[in-house]
């Protein structure tokens, strides 16, 4: 099992360029998250899946849109990026299971600079 | 709303000594859980131990034990017998019953040194 996996892992955009990053998890979870990390800070949640073809606002999710078409794929995009965007994102999954607090496993990230 | 403290911005331990990482929390949810996670210098996040409120005994995981006091509203992260590869921030949060799609909570994570 490769667990969550994220492309790119690296990528420099241009103020007003678009891009999609792209998750995936073999684990069949249900649920699936993406959070940015800014330096000193932990992470803040950008959107939320809780099943294919659902998604929902997290803490922070002004200037970003998500799909998620496929259970195993969650995709971040971002329309017209701004330096203020620049930021390591992680995408994560869990099982999801009604009523229970799980685990959330975390993919190794993407550093995203806006310049 | 819900909310972590990690006080300790930065932590230096000697090797083979245990280190206390400080983690505080304050929810209106009756039950939640609240997690440890280790991320290294490159980077990625890693699952350490999990606490549910209910839970009668405090978690433990190898050399990580959690110090669950309810009433005071922390969640201690231990570590014994420190080791090198224990270098790492460490983040500490949290997760509510009636949080939709148990979106976790973070804190601002703490630095932990292990000096040879």
């Amino acid at each position: 099992n490769a667990g969550v996996t994220q492309t790119p892992k690296f990528r420099v955009l241009k103020t007003g360029q678009s891009m999609t990053l792209l998750c995936a998890q073999d684990m069949n979870h249900e649920y699936m998250y993406w959070y940015r990390q800014d330096p000193g800070m932990g992470l803040r949640l950008i959107h939320y899946s809780v099943g294919e073809g659902t998604t929902a606002k997290g803490e922070v999710p002004d200037g970003y849109n998500v799909s998620r078409l496929k259970k195993q794929n969650f995709l971040l995009g971002l329309e017209s990026a701004a330096p203020s965007q620049t930021s390591v994102y992680f995408c994560a999954s869990s099982k999801g299971r009604a009523g229970r607090m799980e685990t959330q496993y975390f993919g190794p990230g993407t550093r995203l600079l806006v310049l | 709303a819900q909310k972590i403290t990690q006080t300790q911005p930065g932590m230096f331990v000697q090797e083979k000594e245990a280190v206390t990482l400080d983690c505080t929390y304050d929810t209106s949810d009756p039950s939640y859980g609240l997690f440890w996670y280790k991320q290294p210098s490159s980077g990625e996040m890693i699952f350490l131990i999990y606490q549910g409120s209910y839970d009668q005994q405090n978690a433990t995981e190898g050399r990580y034990s959690l110090n669950f006091q309810k009433a005071r509203k922390s969640a201690n992260l231990v570590i014994s017998a420190s080791q090198l590869g224990d270098s790492a921030m460490y983040f500490c949060a949290m997760s509510g019953l009636y949080n939709q799609g148990g979106k976790l909570i973070f804190g601002q994570g703490t630095e932990l040194s292990v000096k040879p």
